[in-house]
């Protein structure tokens, strides 16, 4: 059974940072790309960040571009997202999801809340 | 890249069939068939329930079907039930690899 559990959420002042993982079962972790999706509070959802499962190919929306950093380690099967200079704007339920720009989000974790406040 | 357009809210009655509607671009839905669309239940991650424009990921009901037109792609359910009563979303691929979402529909079943 495929499983993806979210982790390192938290309440940060606008400036800050945060790391988030998540820790994969159930498939060979390194042989597919990954992604992160957030969702504001009473919102849509957003595509955040995309990584292929080497690790050698990232992709990431302007909105985070320059900020946020999709990483991953197959030997953990843990995706992560270090997130710098947050805003206000960047809270949301970030989720992480099995899948690529062109392939379908067909597992998502149970996703991970970040509040950037001051 | 601006969000997909969608309908902000959708209504049937059970057991008829409802059309959720998504418009983009041709340098989104109407440049590849990387649709996808997906379901919301309150305060639970999304389901994916329809992948490239037409195709149902193994045990979603074949009562929910996709397609597209041009620059509009459409998620298609028919024979309403009451717990199709939650929120969808669609996707598409970008130019450039990008990935941009609808902002979602709230379907309603009367």
């Amino acid at each position: 059974e495929v499983q993806l559990l979210d982790s390192g959420g938290g309440f940060v002042q606008p400036g800050g940072s945060l790391r988030l993982s998540c820790v994969a079962s159930g498939f060979t972790f390194s042989s597919y790309a990954m992604s992160w999706v957030r969702q504001a509070p009473g919102k849509g959802l957003e595509w955040v960040s995309s990584i292929s499962g080497s690790g050698d190919i990232t992709y990431s929306a302007a909105s985070v571009k320059g900020r946020f950093s999709i990483s991953r380690d197959n030997s953990k099967n843990t995706l992560y997202m270090q997130m710098n200079s947050l805003r206000v704007e960047d809270t949301a339920l970030y989720y992480c999801a099995k899948g690529w720009t062109t392939s379908p989000f067909d597992y998502w974790g149970q996703g991970s809340l970040v509040t950037v406040s001051s | 890249q601006s969000a997909l357009t969608q309908p902000p809210s959708a209504s049937g009655s059970p057991g008829q069939s409802v059309t959720i509607s998504c418009t983009g671009t041709s340098t989104d839905i109407g440049g590849y068939n990387y649709v996808s669309w997906y379901q919301q239940h309150p305060g639970k991650a999304p389901k994916l329930i329809i992948y490239e424009v037409t195709k149902r990921p193994s045990g979603v009901p074949d009562r929910f079907s996709g397609s597209k037109s041009g620059n509009t792609a459409s998620l298609t359910v028919s024979g309403l039930q009451a717990e199709d009563e939650v929120d969808y979303y669609c996707s598409s691929y970008v130019d450039n690899n990008n990935l941009v979402f609808g902002a979602g529909t709230k379907l309603t079943v009367l």
